[in-house]
């Protein structure tokens, strides 16, 4: 079973709606990311969160908001859709006491299309 | 923030060739990760490399901090290299772990 799993893995939405992406994890990290990217660009950083209790706002955050229900679970929500949040998410995780060596793994990704 | 370049932008490789791809990054950093992110859009792990060289299989990676750079090594190219390979910087360490990224080299592979 994949360690970090994103559902759904494909949406489409009209503007104005809201939706919510959740991800899973079963690495038992206490950091989780969310990361969108745009069609030819790389990824950039919405929100993160190093615990239960420590979520931030990252390079893009506007339009979105987060809830980490739990060590293993962070939800991205958009609260009214609008066209141009068609993106591909990901989420990843990552362990500060990795040894010095935080890599941070990825899950699989949700397409989301808001018409 | 740090600034990450990628170059080339696109490359056409032959199966069987060579190549080196390049990112620049414009402050010292204390992550910087290879992805493969492979037709199907998922991000595959390649190396975690903030400094010095490592090797797995046919790729090879290594960085050189002091000079702000990374070079990830393909040889002997096969068709499954094909997709868009990511070079991610992350800085202040007392910031977390928060990684940004360069915008890619675009590989295609031929038979």
């Amino acid at each position: 079973d994949a360690d970090v799993t994103q559902t759904p893995r494909n949406r489409i939405t009209k503007t104005g709606k809201r939706i919510m992406l959740e991800c899973s994890q079963t690495k038992g990290h206490d950091r989780m990311y969310w990361y969108r990217q745009d069609p030819g660009l790389g990824l950039r950083l919405i929100y993160y969160s190093f615990d239960v209790k420590d979520i931030n706002k990252g390079e893009i955050s506007d339009g979105y908001s987060v809830s980490r229900q739990a060590q293993a679970k962070f939800s991205l929500s958009l609260e009214s859709a609008i066209p141009n949040q068609t993106a591909l998410y990901f989420c990843a995780t990552s362990d500060p006491r990795a040894g010095g060596q935080e890599t941070q793994y990825f899950g699989p990704g949700t397409r989301l299309l808001v018409l | 923030g740090i600034q990450v370049e990628q170059s080339p932008p696109d490359l056409i490789l032959q199966e069987g060739a060579n190549s080196t791809l390049r990112c620049n990054f414009s402050d010292s950093v204390n992550n910087l990760q290879w992805f493969h992110q492979n037709p199907w859009g998922q991000l595959i792990n390649l190396f975690y490399i903030p400094s010095g060289t490592k090797q797995n299989g046919r790729l090879s990676a290594t960085t050189v901090a002091t000079e702000r750079y990374s070079l990830l090594y393909i040889s002997s190219s096969q068709t499954t290299d094909s997709g868009v390979y990511f070079c991610a910087v992350g800085g202040d360490k007392a910031a977390g772990n928060k990684l940004t990224f360069g915008g890619g080299t675009r590989v295609l592979v031929k038979p």
